[in-house]
């Protein structure tokens, strides 16, 4: 099974940069998805990584450690739409089987 | 650009009674799944299906729950004997065989409202 941790809430200032971590302990791994959603939508995809390492779109970029189990997703310049919860989600070895998603990360961005 | 489309977006039933919550994947995707978000939680695997059958499936997916590709472009899910728990919103998605990452689209769900 898949188990995946990231923090409940947090909140960070419009223009600053904020860090959302995310472990996870699996029984097999096949990539690890970041998603935002907006309350009461749909998710909708940021970005994956399945090799360690940093993916950069834009504004946000997503880390990968497989050897410690560790991700995180990086917003930079942040505006008041970011204001969203953003899941960690890990898909399981074998190709397009389930991804579990993880309880997400309720970010509020302040003035 | 292509998405998901789910029917209907909300719907209301009594307690007992059977729903059926529609979706149109995108229409090159061969992989299919239903997700639920109870209010507050999150996002949990339903079911898989792939080549017209279940590929995997959760433990929250029991008897009472089915799912069926009757055409080319529909994937339903059906819920028999509904419960006051099974209030949620769910989410069809479907990924593809292209891309880099195998990503899944959500569609814009279906609310569930048991009485």
């Amino acid at each position: 099974g898949q188990n995946i941790d990231q923090p409940t809430e947090m909140t960070a200032t419009e223009g600053a940069i904020v860090q959302i971590n995310c472990t996870y302990q699996t029984s097999g791994f096949n990539g690890l998805f970041w998603y935002q959603q907006h309350a009461g939508e749909a998710p909708t995809f940021l970005s994956y990584n399945v090799l360690d390492g940093l993916e950069e779109k834009g504004r946000f970029s997503s880390f990968l450690s497989r050897s410690k189990g560790y991700s995180y997703l990086l917003l930079k310049e942040l505006q008041m739409k970011d204001s969203a919860s953003y899941l960690c989600a890990v898909r399981d070895s074998g190709g397009y089987q389930k991804v579990t998603f993880g309880i997400g990360t309720k970010l509020q961005v302040i003035p | 650009e292509p998405e998901v489309t789910q029917t209907p977006s909300h719907q209301v039933t009594q307690m007992g009674q059977e729903v059926i919550l529609r979706c149109v994947p995108i229409s090159n995707h061969l992989y299919f799944y239903w997700y639920r978000q109870i209010l507050g939680q999150k996002v949990e695997f339903l079911v898989s299906f792939y080549n017209n059958e279940i590929s995997e499936k959760s433990e929250i997916f029991d008897d009472q729950f089915s799912v069926e590709r009757p055409d080319g472009s529909n994937f339903t899910l059906k819920i028999r004997s509904t419960k006051l728990e099974d209030s949620a919103m769910y989410f069809c998605a479907s990924s593809g065989t292209g891309g880099l990452t195998g990503e899944l689209f959500f569609g814009e769900g279906s609310r569930l409202t048991v009485l």
